[in-house]
């Protein structure tokens, strides 16, 4: 079964922790993207990255960092920095081509930070 | 920039009743449109799409819509919601060269029995 994977769904941690989301998929997908969901808020974008080894920043990636060492894979690391991390998290991969913006979406993982 | 709005935060219709969730968007090219939905606690899926062609697309589970380019519009219908269709409804544009998507803040759908 091909599709993205996210773990854990759930995550706890004590404010001043950094902590890194899981992002796997097997869907041969060359994008892959991070969204931050906050009720009412709709997605924010977070990073994306177009190939291996390289990402860019989207609407609010102060206080989060990214890696994406193979195609199958991009983790997100909430760092410490970040003001108010409890959310709903949420990854996705494109197929390749420009212009091919249908993006598919993993399960999500809920961080709570007390 | 390009935005995406959706003017209703909630919408509760009956079961059997018809459906119609707005979206308008701010796109100076032809935009790529797309709705998708959420259920509680899950990930997205993708419902249907519009890139060019028929103005008219159909999607999966029933569901429609219209894009309209004099109202900046892509409307979501169904004649006829199930309970099973509550849900929070995202309508979104693609934007730039790195395939990137614009959502709007959703909509949350209840259904009565």
């Amino acid at each position: 079964d091909g599709g993205i994977t996210q773990s854990p769904k759930y995550l706890f941690r004590k404010e001043g922790q950094n902590v890194t989301l899981s992002c796997e998929q097997n869907l041969n997908h060359d994008a892959m993207y991070w969204y931050r969901q906050d009720p009412g808020q709709g997605l924010r974008l977070i990073y994306y990255s177009q190939i291996v080894n390289d990402f860019q920043k989207g609407d609010i990636a102060e206080g989060y960092s990214v890696s994406r060492e193979k195609k199958e894979s991009f983790p997100l690391t909430v760092t410490s920095a970040q003001k108010n991390p409890t959310a709903f998290y949420l990854c996705a991969s494109s197929p390749p081509g420009t212009g091919n913006y249908e993006q598919y979406f993993g399960p999500g993982t809920r961080l709570t930070v007390t | 920039a390009q935005s995406v709005t959706q003017p209703d935060i909630h919408i509760t219709v009956s079961e059997g009743a018809s459906l119609e969730l707005r979206c308008n968007y701010s796109y100076g090219a032809t935009p790529y449109l797309f709705w998708y939905v959420q259920s509680p606690g899950q990930g997205l899926q993708l419902l249907l799409k519009y890139f060019s062609g028929d103005t008219l697309v159909q999607g999966i589970k029933g569901f429609e819509a219209e894009f309209k380019r004099s109202q900046s519009s892509f409307n979501l219908r169904k004649p006829s919601v199930h309970w099973s269709d509550a849900a929070e409804y995202f309508c979104a544009v693609g934007e730039g060269s790195y395939n990137k998507l614009i959502f709007g803040a959703g909509t949350r759908l209840a259904v009565h029995p």
